[in-house]
């Protein structure tokens, strides 16, 4: 399998749930990223990592905690979410901590706090 | 304060026709400049991407951007529009030697057959 790879697509989450994203890489990327795309505000970065080590986080709530146990896998483990968490939530890979090369994208997954 | 503005919200346009779509940017050096597009329920695709050099640069799916300075603007054309381009569009500048990535708004193109 090519490309960058989210599961699940959709997740519908209780306010006192705990749940987990995944996203997955097989391009041989070194840096992956975090993004949170809401209606009607630009993408927002949360958080990069680069060969496993977190480069960046953009002052994101604690209720979202990232980890990247190898440079392939993502995860954004979720607990205590609030409403307004509900987003599209966009995993992207590239070459180095550049744009030079541009961004891979994965498809997403949709968020939806209940 | 670096900053991308797309002015348009939604276009449509009737297949066939010729396509531009606005982005202007706010960014003291040279800018790193790139189009991205989001087809319903799927991630962003690099359509292309300036640096430096030819101002008119080419991308995939029949798209170009030019580049103009004077004007702080990167706008996306293709001459003519398929059904299958209806999707949202987004300009990005790269800031920061190109480590991190400002995002504009989005324009959403709707085609009509």
């Amino acid at each position: 399998e090519t490309g960058v790879t989210q599961t699940p697509r959709h997740l519908v989450m209780g306010m006192t749930n705990k749940k987990s994203l995944k996203c997955e890489q097989h391009l041989g990327h070194n840096a992956m990223y975090w993004y949170k795309q809401s209606a009607k505000k630009p993408l927002e970065l949360m958080f990069v990592y680069s060969l496993e080590e977190r480069v960046e986080n953009n002052s994101v709530p604690s209720r979202f905690s990232p980890e990247c146990p190898n440079s392939s896998h993502l995860f954004l483990h979720l607990h205590t979410l609030q409403p307004e968490d509900s987003a599209l939530y966009l995993c992207a890979s590239s070459q180095d901590l550049t744009a030079n090369y541009g961004y891979t994208f994965g498809s997403g997954t949709r968020l939806t706090v209940v | 304060a670096q900053s991308v503005t797309q002015p348009d919200i939604h276009i449509t346009v009737s297949e066939g026709a010729s396509l531009e779509l606005r982005c202007n940017y706010s960014y003291g050096a040279t800018p790193y400049l790139f189009w991205y597009v989001q087809s319903p329920g799927q991630g962003l695709q690099l359509l292309l991407k300036y640096f430096s050099g030819d101002t008119l640069v080419q991308g995939i799916k029949g798209f170009e951007a030019e580049f103009k300075r004077s004007q702080s603007s990167f706008n996306l054309r293709k001459p003519s529009v398929h059904w299958s381009d209806a999707a949202e569009y987004f300009c990005a500048v790269g800031a920061g030697n190109n480590r991190k990535l400002i995002w504009g708004l989005g324009t959403s193109l709707g085609v009509n057959p």
